[in-house]
């Protein structure tokens, strides 16, 4: 079967970094994606990875590794908007995105 | 520039009881899609479309019908609603299928089926 793992919750200090991690096995690779959720809100698109290597886009960066099937998220610089839940996705080799199920970053003053 | 809206926003069924979902986009995408999203778990696909008047089943179509009778809209139907189809539904549109293309997503619709 196909699965994304990726921590439920996470917390951390404002201004400080946090990295969150994805794990995933699906049925073929056509990319991995990052969304930010806030809260009663709709997904927003944050990063777009195919390549191993990092992709760094301001204050966030995402990094890929296709052999060990793993992925991070780095946020630096965490600001109190940061709060939100974050989504990693695989396209499968269908072009349908697998999701996990979004880890909780909550951020501490 | 409206972006991808949804309608309703909330609404309340008994068990057997039908409705529509409807979803609009001005932004001439090929693609869309309809989600449900539940505690605990990912996104789930459960229909999608590629052009007007095509339909797909994603991964969990089981109680829902989809139309796409025009470009900018498609339809989630729901014939007897179930109290599994408790969810919040995300309707999502995109330029094309593959590649670093973002999916965009309209607001939800937060659905309790009792």
């Amino acid at each position: 079967g196909q699965n994304i793992d990726q921590p439920t919750e996470m917390t951390a200090t404002e201004g400080a970094i946090v990295q969150i991690n994805c794990t995933y096995q699906t049925s073929g690779f056509n990319g991995l994606f990052w969304y930010q959720q806030h809260a009663g809100e709709a997904p927003t698109f944050l990063s777009y990875n195919v390549l191993d290597g990092l992709e760094e886009k301001g204050r966030f960066s995402s990094f890929l590794s296709r052999s060990k099937g793993y992925s991070y998220l780095l946020l630096k610089e965490l600001q109190m908007k940061d709060s939100a839940s974050y989504l990693c996705a695989v396209m499968d080799s269908n072009y349908q995105l697998i999701w996990g199920a979004g880890t909780k970053l909550i951020i501490k003053p | 520039n409206a972006g991808v809206t949804q309608t309703p926003k909330f609404r309340v069924l008994k068990t057997g009881q039908s409705m529509t979902l409807l979803c609009a986009q001005d932004m001439n995408h090929e693609y869309m899609y309809w989600y449900r999203q539940d505690p605990g778990m990912g996104l789930r696909l459960i229909h999608y479309s590629v052009g007007e008047g095509t339909t797909a089943k994603g991964e969990v179509p089981d109680g829902y019908n989809v139309s796409r009778l025009k470009k900018q809209n498609v339809l989630l139907g729901l014939e007897s609603a179930a109290p599994s189809q408790t969810s919040v539904y995300f309707c999502a549109s995109s330029y094309v299928l593959a590649g670093a293309v973002e999916q965009f997503f309209g607001p939800g619709t937060r659905l309790t089926v009792l």
